[in-house]
């Protein structure tokens, strides 16, 4: 079935490093692509999106590309700030319901 | 306008006990949503309503879990009895259309951390 593998955690990054977070996925058809971010203490929010192939999504800094060829969604921003501290989940929706990679814990010390 | 809320926000109880999680969609929306995050793993799907009539529980995992939306409105999760692998996040979901929908986006609240012990 389908199901999405990111990057084991915790990263810890020092304030304006730049961030990568790996993310790949097995699906039938043509998936669409989601990054969650989860701050401390509050819900699940929507980061950015992808609905097909090269699709770039981007938002607050962080950006993501749709490669069907690698089945890749990684997220990345250029410089990290202390308050991008939190959990990022990788996300893929096919013919159904959400399906969620395991989460990477993000800290950014000062 | 509120978001999805949910209550408790932490619930410690014993095995053998019963708990009631509780899930207030945002206002309009038919579609309410559970998930579940095990300590470390994924965020697994539970089920999924549209107003209160249960759409998809295939990610229930067993009868001691029990979901309710009466009159289409919140929605509450009980489990009964808890055992120890009950243990994680579990998360609502709210959305106005189907989330296989392309520009449909779920609005997620921010989790009921349940530990039995």
């Amino acid at each position: 079935g389908d199901s999405v593998t990111q990057m084991e955690g915790p990263v810890t990054l020092s304030e304006e490093a730049f961030l990568t977070i790996n993310c790949t996925y097995t699906a039938t058809g043509y998936p669409s692509l989601f990054w969650y971010v989860q701050y401390p203490g509050e819900g699940l929010q929507l980061l950015l999106k992808a609905t097909k192939a090269d699709d770039k999504g981007s938002n607050k800094g962080f950006e993501a590309t749709y490669r069907k060829e690698t089945t890749s969604f990684h997220l990345e921003k250029g410089s990290v700030q202390v308050s991008d501290s939190a959990v990022y989940f990788c996300a893929l929706r096919g013919q159904g319901n959400l399906i969620f990679g395991k989460g990477t814990k993000l800290s950014v010390k000062p | 306008e509120a978001g999805v809320t949910q209550f408790p926000s932490h619930s410690v109880i014993e095995k053998g006990q019963t708990v009631t999680l509780r899930c207030d969609p945002i206002s309009g929306h038919d579609n309410l949503y559970w998930y579940r995050r095990v300590m470390g793993k994924e965020i697994k799907f539970l089920l999924h309503f549209v107003k209160e009539s249960k759409q998809d529980e295939s990610g229930m995992p067993n009868n001691r879990f029990l979901a309710e939306r009466t009159g289409g409105t919140y929605s509450t999760l009980k489990v009964q009895p808890a055992e120890l692998e009950d243990s994680g996040v579990y998360f609502c979901a709210s959305s106005q259309g189907g989330i296989f929908r392309v520009n449909t986006e779920a609005f997620f609240g921010q989790g009921t951390r349940l530990t039995v012990v």
